[in-house]
């Protein structure tokens, strides 16, 4: 299984202000991906982090509020834009080695915005 | 309709009793199917994966898979105090996990 970093692990963030999380993989993956996980809720996915190309979002996400970086094979950012406290939510970094195959997860950053 | 569906709970058991825990899915593409644990203030852990018809078992851990039916469920056996999570289910068509709710167990001694 991959073991997956993130940080930073909890932020206070302050409102119209940008947060950049990062997410380690200490082995090459083919899949990354990040989720938000808001109070009392189950995961949803934001976008797929693609190496060295544009990420794929989900609907209701865009590139400009949730901008996303994968420059190599374990490494990722996810980047919280103009932030509201409607952003207050858990984001996780997910991984895998391959589209079949298990995904494990972060421990993930629990972001407050006032 | 919900893509991956799930009874909310809580599902209360005593000690060592079994616990079934079941899940739908409304795409019948879906390839690939996950179970995993979340306590409470901690992200998602891994129990099983199954691709196949019929029953898979790891420990005290077996997952159903029906895809006929669109159903997935996880039974845990000789329940404990530890397993008191919220169960999620989630279902993979291509490289996407969807998921469920979840189902919050509580097992008490």
């Amino acid at each position: 299984s991959a073991v997956i970093s993130q940080k930073p692990s909890r932020d206070i963030c302050q409102r119209g202000t940008s947060l950049t999380i990062q997410c380690q993989v200490d082995s090459q993956v083919t899949m990354m991906f990040w989720y938000r996980q808001q109070p009392g809720q189950s995961l949803t996915l934001i976008a797929t982090a693609n190496q060295g190309s544009e990420a794929t979002y989900e609907s209701g996400f865009v590139i400009d509020k949730f901008p996303i970086s994968r420059p190599n094979l374990t490494f990722s950012t996810l980047t919280v834009s103009n932030m509201s406290p409607e952003d207050s939510s858990i984001y996780l970094c997910s991984a895998g080695t391959s589209p079949d195959n298990e995904q494990f997860f972060g421990p993930g950053t629990r972001l407050t915005v006032l | 309709q919900k893509e991956v569906e799930q009874n909310s709970g809580p599902l209360s058991v005593p000690e060592g009793a079994i616990a079934s825990l079941n899940c739908t899915y409304s795409d019948r593409g879906s390839q690939s199917f996950f179970w995993y644990r979340q306590y409470s203030g901690k992200s998602p852990e891994l129990i099983m994966f199954i691709y196949s018809n019929g029953d898979k078992e790891d420990g005290r851990f077996t997952a159903q898979l029906n895809k006929a039916s669109q159903y997935v469920s996880l039974l845990i056996r000789d329940s404990q105090p530890s397993d008191s999570a919220t169960y999620l289910c989630a279902v993979k068509n291509t490289d996407k996990l969807i998921f469920g709710t979840g189902t919050r167990l509580q097992v008490f001694p």
